[in-house]
């Protein structure tokens, strides 16, 4: 199976600040990468697919970037909404896996 | 608009039986897969396997093999998870989740969850 892996576990960053994320695959997924939000007490969220395709809806403040086996999910400009749970996920066939997440928390 | 609704929580013993249910609406049920995800209390989220809503037929991740059971009510726009014979690391949060192409495997749409508690 193709393991995933988020850093950072955990951020504290402020509003208005920039934020990246990142996610390794333990193999060449190539564009096969999604980004989700949660919010604690909520259902995740899809926030882009294909590495850096926005969902509908998702403001352009969010952006994907990435291929092969290293993505990052970048968030300019944070807003209050956006502090949360953010987890990577595969979907280069089955099983898709996702990493461990990274909680996005107000400084 | 497009919605997963999934039933209440549950509150079960070790040994016993559950069946969870995602209720679809606003789109043709049939045209798109249905997954499960497992969230486990302060943990991520972990694919369980999904239904071809179409065919009826069920894939499960190795994890997920035995006890497990997906199924369907395609007249209602339904898709069930059924756990047997319950353990306490069953307990956890289960998410029906929408896929948004044939084979995508990218969740556009997520039911609400349902929380599982197996407590004896």
């Amino acid at each position: 199976d193709i393991q995933m892996t988020q850093s950072p576990a955990s951020l504290s960053a402020s509003v208005g600040e920039t934020v990246t994320i990142t996610c390794r695959a333990s193999e060449n997924i190539y564009s096969y990468l999604a980004w989700y939000q949660q919010k604690q007490g909520k259902s995740p969220q899809l926030l882009v697919y294909n590495a850096k395709t926005l969902a509908e809806g998702v403001p352009s403040r969010f952006s994907g970037s990435g291929s092969g086996t290293q993505f990052s999910l970048k968030i300019n400009s944070l807003q209050p909404e956006d502090f949360g749970s953010y987890y990577c996920q595969h979907h280069y066939g089955t099983p898709y896996t996702f990493g461990g997440g990274t909680k996005l928390e107000i400084k | 608009q497009i919605q997963l609704v999934q039933s209440g929580p549950e509150l079960k013993k070790p040994g016993e039986t559950v069946k969870i249910s995602c209720k679809a609406s606003g789109y043709t049920f049939t045209n798109y897969g249905m997954n499960w995800v497992k969230q486990a209390p302060g943990k991520g989220l972990k694919w369980m396997g999904w239904i071809n809503t179409y065919t009826g037929e069920p894939t499960y991740a190795d994890d997920f093999k035995g006890r497990f059971a997906f199924s369907l009510e395609t007249s209602a726009s339904t898709a069930y998870l059924q756990i047997n014979n319950l353990k306490n690391e069953d307990m956890a949060t289960y998410f029906c989740a929408r896929e948004g192409g044939p084979s995508s495997g990218i969740f556009d749409y997520w039911g609400q969850g349902t929380t599982l508690t197996v407590s004896s």
